[in-house]
């Protein structure tokens, strides 16, 4: 069965650069979520859209934004970074309404700022 | 705001052992999800089991149960037999659910319980 697509699995960017990255959720999902998990931290909720438009916010920085494309696909992007945005970035989808709302996890994609 | 409480950092049992791994949640909410995500070293989120809140009976998926106590706030994971595979952190997690049945306002998750499976 296909998952979520997360690329890219890994990124180096420094210091007050700008970062993208990208989520391809499962097909017929109309719910995704992005998460961020620092090192030894649980998933911290960031943001999430339903049907192409924001849903939810959670700890999101002023400095990132996100949108879904009318393909259900979603960007995470991130300005000025920070030494303190290295960080395991993970997106989940899901099916508004399915029962037990399971949310699936991509596998992540590995943000290093030096 | 929810929150969900591991008081297990990290747990060490013997290969084939029973093994209870312990969580609590607050909530105003009545309607709600919670969930046991296992995390190996590979860092990738897996669903190991889910509770619908407005079901009385536990959940049970192969090895794992859920023991689901709404009044008390308390959803702990019971793995029986357990395997070397097994040993991953493992997250508690609650979602609240939304106006249509499905979820809101994403994950709230607890800090994790590191379960070692020792041969």
């Amino acid at each position: 069965a296909a998952g979520v697509i997360q690329s890219p699995r890994h990124l180096i960017k420094e210091k007050r650069e700008t970062a993208t990255l990208k989520c391809y959720p499962i097909p017929r999902h109309d719910t995704v979520y992005w998460y961020q998990q620092g090192p030894g931290q649980d998933p911290q909720f960031l943001i999430s859209f339903y049907e192409k438009m924001q849903s939810d916010k959670g700890s999101i920085p002023d400095r990132f934004s996100a949108q879904q494309f009318s393909d259900y696909h979603s960007e995470l992007n991130m300005s000025s970074l920070e030494l303190g945005d290295s960080a395991l970035y993970f997106c989940a989808s899901s099916l508004e309404g399915a029962p037990g709302n399971t949310i699936y996890f991509g596998e992540g994609s590995w943000l290093t700022v030096v | 705001a929810q929150t969900v409480t591991q008081s297990q950092p990290e747990m060490s049992v013997q290969e084939a052992e029973t093994v209870t791994l312990s969580c609590t949640y607050d909530t105003s909410e009545s309607n709600y999800y919670l969930f046991w995500y296992k995390q190996p070293p590979s860092r990738q989120m897996i669903l190991v089991i889910r509770q619908e809140a407005y079901k009385q009976q536990n959940a049970t998926e192969n090895r794992f149960s859920v023991n689901f106590q709404k009044a008390a706030k308390s959803f702990s994971l019971k793995i029986s037999d357990s395997q070397l595979g097994d040993t991953a952190m493992y997250f508690c997690a609650f979602m609240k659910m939304g106006y249509s049945g499905g979820g809101a306002d994403g994950l709230t998750f607890g800090k994790g319980t590191h379960l070692i499976i020792q041969p």
